[in-house]
Order: C-alpha cells, then structure tokens, then sequence
C-alpha cells in the first residue's frame, strides 16, 4: 500500500553543524506534512509542519522543505546541538472523506557527536 | 502545562489476558489518536476520534481490539484477549484538528505493553 518513509537508517553530524534529513512520500494526494522528533523513552514531539501548498517553511533552528514533484520532504536543522539527538519521523496527511487520515514514516535517527 | 496522560505507563501480562489502557487528553482538545509503535512496523495509527466519535478505526484489529470516548476527558483502549504480537508501545495523542493552519498533535509518555 501507500506509504510515507524510508529505512531506518541513522545520521550522525558533529555538534554545530548543519543536518539534513530526508523523507519520501508515495501518495501525491497528501496535502499536509509533518515533522516530529522523538527522544528515547518519550512520546513525539512536534517540530514543523508545512502544507502542500508551499515549498518551504522556516521555524527556530528549522526549515523544512517540500519537492512535490518528486514527492520529497526534508528537515534541515541548523546548528546541530546535542540536544537535537533523537528520532525524526516523517508524517503525511491526507483528507479523507471524514476527515484526516495520518501515516507515519519508520524514523531516522539523528546522532550528534561531540 | 497541559500535557496529555497515560495510564499505565508499563504493563506486563499474559497471553489471553484483558488490558486496557487510559489516556486523558489536554483539556479542550477535540480530537484524539491512538498510536502503536513497535521496532519492525513503527508508528501506526489504530483509532481516530473527534468530538469523542470514532472517526477511523481502520488500523485497529477489530475482533481483539476497542477504542472509546466514555467523555470528553477519557479515551480507553482495550485489548481482548492479548496476544504477543500485541506487544509494542501505545500512544495517546489529542489536538484540536485543524487550528489555524496546523493539525498539531500532542503525545502522551505511551504505554509499554509487554504480552507473555
């Protein structure tokens, strides 16, 4: 079926420096994306989100990035910190008929070095 | 600061047993998500409410699982009978549905569920 992700795969940048990760979506009807970050033992924390509508969002620290052509979604997060070490999932949203219908990527894992 | 809570936070039992899960989402917020995440299938949405009516409970096995909204400041999961496969950690998420421009969604701590 349908799905937003990639493998599991894991991201380590040293502190200070600039991240990049990416995501795939397959289902070009999604309208709404997210990004959530998840730290070891909590529950997801939201970071950004962006509509379809646009191809670029910036937050703190965060830009989030969307290439409908290729069905393509990135979070840039500037300035890595430790702080910053987690996992970052991915989320489309697409509007079903009584009302939203979320799909979650697999994650990746984002390991700062000191 | 409103945080969404569950309970239990960990729970171990064994295979055919009944378990149920609470979530008290943030006060105010209209919709709430039952998630499952285990290592090989991630994130998975079981159960959609708003306004405490099921709006899609297509992720959720039917014949061993329910979701419920008793009221507006509980929403239930329960597992009957369990099984091992079923083992995995449960989250509760509320928002308030489309809000602005975001359909932000708040998670609870989760709950460990381990089945013998």
């Amino acid at each position: 079926g349908e799905s937003v992700g990639l493998h599991l795969p894991t991201l380590s940048v040293q502190e200070g420096d600039n991240s990049i990760i990416n995501c795939a979506y397959s289902n070009s009807a999604s309208d709404y994306f997210i990004w959530y970050k998840q730290e070891s033992g909590k529950g997801p924390q939201f970071i950004i989100d962006i509509r379809s509508n646009m191809d670029k969002r910036q937050g703190q620290r965060v830009t989030v990035l969307l290439n409908k052509t290729v069905k393509h979604l990135s979070l840039q997060i500037a300035a890595t910190q430790p702080g910053d070490s987690a996992v970052y999932f991915c989320a489309e949203m697409r509007s079903v008929y009584y009302g939203q219908n979320f799909v979650f990527g697999p994650g990746t894992r984002l390991s700062v070095l000191p | 600061d409103a945080r969404v809570t569950q309970t239990p936070r960990h729970k171990v039992t064994e295979m055919g047993q009944e378990v149920t899960m609470r979530c008290q989402p943030i006060l105010g917020h209209n919709t709430v998500f039952w998630y499952r995440q285990t290592m090989m299938q991630g994130l998975e949405l079981l159960a959609y409410f708003r306004n405490r009516a099921p709006l899609d409970d297509s992720g959720m096995p039917k014949d061993r699982f329910s979701a419920e909204m008793p009221d507006a400041t509980l929403a239930t999961l329960k597992i009957q009978p369990s099984e091992p496969r079923d083992s995995a950690v449960y989250f509760c998420a509320s928002g308030l549905g489309l809000s602005g421009a975001s359909y932000e969604q708040y998670f609870g701590p989760g709950t460990r569920l381990t089945v013998t």
